[in-house]
């Protein structure tokens, strides 16, 4: 029964380029969570998802960053024209359901690095 | 929004020690989860624990949800415990996003 997979584990881009980062949730699970942790901080939430559908964007910057979760294959976050600034860890968490006591599981996070 | 405020900051201790980190936050809760996020990175679920009582082998946590507080308990603490310890909240009546606290870093020396 595997977890929350993410990839790639790590990412290394430079000023201008795009960065697309890739989230399988568990199985069964439809809920999908992107969250981002900077440096020497806690997480902070991006977005929610469900199937084809974004539930709540409060936590995405406005510029750059979009994200997806289509019918087939895994979620995406996609950061265009990356700065140093984004450097961080991008944290996908997915859960069954979105009644309150559902629990949600983290994937082991992608490491973005930006030169 | 809703605050999370978790103490100590950091915690240095012996292994075989025991210790109790806390999570104070400001609103009702649906949601309350403890992690912990080994020295490489990863998130690890320890407890989903909105209410009540829960013991998982060495560690166990209490959620007071009139009092809006959680600890978290380590017993016997072994060198494996090191990390950075999150209490999460979901506030009630929200949406499903984690707010996360700022963490407790622990670190349990041999």
């Amino acid at each position: 029964n595997a977890g929350v997979m993410q990839n790639p584990r790590h990412l290394v881009r430079r000023r201008g380029q795009e960065a697309r980062l890739r989230c399988s949730p568990m199985k069964g699970h439809s809920h999908v969570y992107w969250y981002r942790q900077l440096p020497e901080e806690g997480l902070k939430f991006m977005v929610y998802l469900q199937k084809e559908n974004i539930i709540d964007e409060s936590g995405m910057p406005k510029e750059r960053f979009s994200a997806e979760f289509p019918k087939e294959g895994p979620s995406i976050l996609r950061i265009q024209q990356v700065v140093r600034g984004d450097s961080a860890a991008y944290f996908c968490a997915s859960s069954r359901s979105y009644s309150y006591q559902e629990t949600q599981y983290f994937g082991p996070g992608t490491r973005l690095l930006v030169l | 929004g809703i605050q999370v405020e978790q103490s100590p900051p950091d915690l240095i201790l012996q292994e075989g020690a025991n210790s109790t980190l806390r999570c104070n936050f400001s609103d009702s809760v649906n949601n309350l989860q403890w992690f912990h996020q080994n020295p490489w990175g990863q998130l690890i679920n320890l407890f989903y624990i909105p209410s009540g009582t829960k013991q998982n082998g060495r560690l166990s946590a209490t959620t007071v949800a009139t009092e809006r507080y959680s600890l978290l308990y380590i017993s016997s603490s072994q060198t494996t415990d090191s990390g950075v310890y999150f209490c999460a909240v979901a506030p009630a009546g929200g949406a499903q996003k984690l707010v996360f606290g700022q963490g407790t870093r622990l670190t349990i020396n041999p």
